[in-house]
């Protein structure tokens, strides 16, 4: 069985200053790791994903996710948070590139503040 | 990027009546398209994977009775809440998988989601 944890409900930073969201995840063989945004009454858009390769990977709107293997955790940054990064991130994992399998995080709501 | 359209955005509805989503690849054909179901600051819940020409794949505890899934076409999918209840009430979303080759020439496939339906149930 696969799953994930988003160990933070709320996260909430400064606009400029750096932003991370946690996740970390369990799953039989190789990993593939997505980050999602929501905003309010909208669906999920695609931010990044982890299959193979480097650890680091970047994504849309400057996010980036470092892939730890050791540490099971696939962190969402940003080295400078603006107001419209607030919205809801969700961290799902699939066993394989079919993302359609996903097992989703609780997700974590971004605030930035001005 | 591929785009996922749904349709209603909101609808509401009273109790025993039966409201249809559908789900529509607008740039691309899926072959495999998922619902999902989402509750107030909640995740997404999986409930069934939508196959194009074949019957659905329900989850574990979501009745198929109650949510009927037609998947006719390489574009279209839709799902129907039969006998509305108070309780169906949530934000149902789909998303459809766009199967293609990557610049190297290998086989990828990509999750597009649509933005989701508003189902409420008086």
């Amino acid at each position: 069985a696969q799953s994930v944890a988003q160990p933070e409900d709320q996260v909430n930073v400064a606009e400029g200053n750096p932003l991370t969201v946690k996740c970390t995840y369990s799953v039989s063989g190789n990993p593939y790791l997505f980050w999602y945004v929501q905003y309010p009454n909208r669906g999920l858009q695609f931010l990044l994903k982890y299959i193979t390769g480097d650890n680091l990977v970047k994504g849309s709107y400057g996010f980036e996710a470092e892939f730890n293997k050791s540490q099971t955790s696939f962190h969402l940054k940003k080295p400078s948070a603006l107001v419209s990064d607030s919205a809801l991130y969700f961290c799902a994992v699939s066993p394989n590139t079919n993302a359609g399998k996903s097992t989703f995080g609780d997700g974590t709501t971004l605030t930035v503040k001005p | 990027g591929a785009v996922v359209s749904q349709h209603p955005s909101r609808v509401i509805c009273k109790s025993g009546t039966s409201v249809k989503i559908e789900c529509r690849s607008l740039d691309f054909q899926a072959t495999t398209m998922f619902w999902y179901r989402q509750f107030p600051k909640q995740s997404l819940m999986l409930m069934a994977t939508s196959n194009e020409g074949s019957k659905a794949t329900y989850e574990q505890g979501v009745e198929k009775d109650k949510f009927l899934i037609n998947h006719a076409s390489l574009t279209l999918s839709t799902l129907t809440v039969t006998s509305a209840h108070p309780e169906d009430s949530s934000f149902y979303i789909c998303s459809a998988i766009e199967d293609r080759l990557d610049p190297s020439g290998r086989e990828c496939s990509e999750q597009y989601f649509g933005p989701g339906t508003r189902l409420t149930v008086t």
